[in-house]
């Protein structure tokens, strides 16, 4: 089983919400990731968690703030957005285990953020 | 630097052609390399992968050969159906900086 599962499948929000993305996955995997993605472009990597810490942030605005509550969850939480923020927001988890070189990305079906 | 060129889209075929979506890439060391599919409205899903130089990764009738000499990942399909009209993302890893390099992405659609 490779599933990794996002919740909500869309949201909409004003500029002055605060709401949050969730992320869960049950591989056992020790890296998870948030990505942001627009129209027919690749996914950016805005984040990563390495065994529950945050090990890579991408320079990513403060009005975005990742949260790694345990290893098989991870929370994108989401305040005072513009409509520049509007894209498809995507969670991946990877074995990341020590000492390979290399590791696999599964993806979730993604959250589709909409900011009025 | 790590980087990945596809060719560009979008790609139109006939049901029953043969696909060849071409990938080159630029990297130190020897990273993995993978393809993505994502299909409308959806998240990417893992099409195959390859890890070292000659492996071959093959899924659902795709198949993608990992060529170091020519730097190349190309991914074909023998018939292609019009199920498989979506955005194909290839991809390499590379352990030092834990990050996916992702191409630019080939959209695809099938006529029936």
């Amino acid at each position: 089983d490779t599933e990794v599962t996002q919740t909500p499948k869309h949201l909409v929000m004003g500029m002055t919400n605060k709401k949050s993305l969730k992320c869960e996955q049950h591989m056992g995997h020790r890296a998870m990731y948030w990505y942001k993605q627009k129209a027919k472009k690749p996914p950016e990597l805005m984040f990563v968690y390495s065994y529950e810490k945050l090990s890579i942030n991408e320079s990513v605005p403060s009005r975005f703030s990742p949260e790694c509550p345990n290893s098989s969850l991870l929370n994108l939480h989401l305040h005072a957005l513009q409509p520049e923020d509007s894209a498809l927001y995507l969670c991946a988890s990877s074995r990341r285990l020590a000492g390979t070189s290399t590791d696999t990305q599964y993806f979730g079906p993604g959250t589709r953020l909409t900011v009025l | 630097g790590n980087s990945v060129t596809q060719m560009e889209g979008p790609v139109t075929l006939s049901e029953e052609a043969f696909l060849t979506i071409n990938c080159t890439y630029t990297a130190t060391g020897y990273p993995s390399l993978f393809w993505y599919v994502q299909y409308p409205g959806e998240g990417l899903q893992l099409l195959l992968k390859a890890t070292k130089a000659d492996d071959k990764g093959s899924n659902k009738g795709f198949e993608a050969t990992y060529r170091k000499e020519t730097t190349s990942f190309h991914l074909e399909k023998g018939s292609v159906q019009v199920s498989d009209s979506a955005v194909y993302f290839c991809a390499l890893y590379y352990n030092q900086g834990g990050k996916l390099i992702f191409g630019q992405g080939t959209e695809l659609s099938v006529k029936p």
